[in-house]
């Protein structure tokens, strides 16, 4: 079975520029999660998608961050425009649904802004 | 809110010895508590879990025990391995024994010596 895909792997930006990250998570999964990992701390929510709904935006810090999940499959998390702050490892995850499921990770993508 | 401290590190240790990585944590209600791993390049993992108090959860020869009078979920194995290497996030969430809702601690990296 397919893991969690996300891409890119790696991305450097200068501040103000907008970025973009994908995720595809594990067929049939109906919740999706983008995670927030800032270098030595723990991975933080940012949002969760309940198929195409948000469940959760409580952390996401909306003057410059969005997220998408518009069929309710893949999502694309944005960040217009970019601070020095928003370096940190970008992780999606996707669990077959909200509860009691557990949660499959993806690589991530490590953005470094400069 | 909630939180989740655990020991930092690195921890370092010979092939073989025991390991303890001490992990205690802060919450409202009665959470749902979890070990995720971080191999060298790879996404988290969802190692063992624990969803109410005395249960113990394992795997791979690691265990945690759900400590409600102590609000711990200390993860320990006894006899290590090169292989062991890794970071481990211990987390916690309040809404149920999946993954809705995690928070993590800082993670402690893990260094194995043959």
């Amino acid at each position: 079975e397919a893991g969690v895909a996300q891409s890119p792997r790696y991305k450097i930006i200068e501040k103000r520029q907008s970025v973009a990250f994908w995720c595809n998570p594990i067929s049939g999964h109906a919740t999706l999660y983008w995670y927030q990992q800032i270098l030595g701390q723990g991975p933080k929510l940012l949002i969760q998608f309940q198929n195409n709904g948000v469940v959760d935006d409580s952390q996401l810090p909306k003057d410059r961050f969005s997220a998408e999940r518009l069929k309710g499959v893949d999502s694309t998390l944005k960040i217009q425009p970019a601070k020095l702050e928003d370096s940190a490892v970008y992780l999606c995850a996707s669990s077959l649904q909200f509860t009691d499921t557990e949660a499959f990770f993806g690589q991530g993508t490590r953005l470094t802004v400069v | 809110g909630d939180s989740v401290t655990q020991m930092e590190g690195p921890v370092t240790l010979s092939e073989e010895a025991f390991l303890t990585i001490n992990c205690t944590y802060t919450a409202t209600g009665y959470p749902s508590l979890f070990w995720y791993v971080q191999y060298p390049g790879e996404g988290l993992q969802l190692l063992l879990k624990a969803t109410k108090a005395d249960d113990k959860g394992s795997n791979k020869g690691f265990e945690a025990t759900y400590r409600k009078e102590t609000t711990s979920f200390h993860l320990e194995k006894g006899s290590v391995q090169v292989s062991d290497s890794a970071v481990y996030f211990c987390a916690l969430s309040d809404k149920g024994g999946g993954a809705d809702g995690l928070t993590f601690g800082k993670g402690t990296h893990l260094i194995i010596q043959p």
